[in-house]
């Protein structure tokens, strides 16, 4: 597709239950971003991606969360014995970074998963 | 880690211009400053991005001081559709990876 793909756009669960959410990026983006938005909240950070590694996994909340992208495209982020504060909007985003001395990056968003856990 | 200061929420009304001012007191010399709207229930949208001086699209101007110590949104005569939250950001280089982190973002109100 044209732009960034998130599944489910919604996710009802119980609380206790493991949850996989779905990001198919822009094909060729090689940077993947996952962010989680709490109702009326900013973006938190959560994991980025460049090709198939994480060299950055410190937005993860606890070791509930864990995230994988496979042939530099989909990503998945698990989050495992679900809580009702993981209650959210999870984002995806991607881009094609560009390296060099100076530096700039335009991120593309999905449309989100919200999840609710009950 | 580059960390920025917005205004929690601005009130305009339609036809008006409306500046939204970004702090970034440690921004690094290779990073750059981006612009992105969103709408509820809907991811953040690019808007501009800049690195000195001044860059204008068709949907805003983006004004960066010579110390790059904050920068200035500028949208020219506003209307209900502009209602949002914006977020400015600045890259963060970090073993040689860019990690871009959202601030709290500016609630723009317009109203009629």
């Amino acid at each position: 597709g044209a732009g960034v793909s998130q599944s489910p756009s919604n996710k009802v669960t119980e609380k206790g239950k493991d949850v996989e959410l779905r990001c198919d990026p822009i094909s060729g983006h090689t940077a993947l971003y996952w962010y989680r938005q709490r109702l009326g909240q900013g973006l938190e950070f959560l994991i980025y991606f460049q090709g198939n590694s994480a060299p950055d996994k410190s937005g993860l909340p606890s070791d509930r969360f864990s995230a994988e992208r496979t042939g530099e495209s989909v990503s998945t982020l698990t989050i495992q014995r679900t809580q009702q504060e993981d209650s959210a909007v999870y984002l995806c985003a991607s881009s094609s970074v560009r390296r060099g001395m100076t530096y700039s990056e335009k991120l593309f968003f999905g449309s989100g998963t919200q999840l609710s856990v009950l | 880690l580059a960390k920025t200061t917005q205004p929690i929420s601005m009130d305009s009304y339609e036809g008006q211009e409306v500046n939204i001012t970004c702090s970034h007191n440690n921004i690094a010399t290779n990073d750059y400053i981006t612009w992105y709207q969103q709408f509820p229930s809907q991811g953040p949208r690019f808007i501009i991005q800049g690195y000195k001086t001044k860059v204008t699209n068709e949907v805003a101007s983006l004004f960066i001081p010579a110390d790059r110590k904050s920068s200035t949104l500028s949208l020219p005569r506003v209307s209900l559709s502009d209602t949002a939250v914006y977020y400015c950001l600045v890259g963060d280089d970090n073993t040689g990876f860019q990690k871009l982190v959202f601030g709290t973002g500016t609630r723009l109100l317009v109203s009629p």
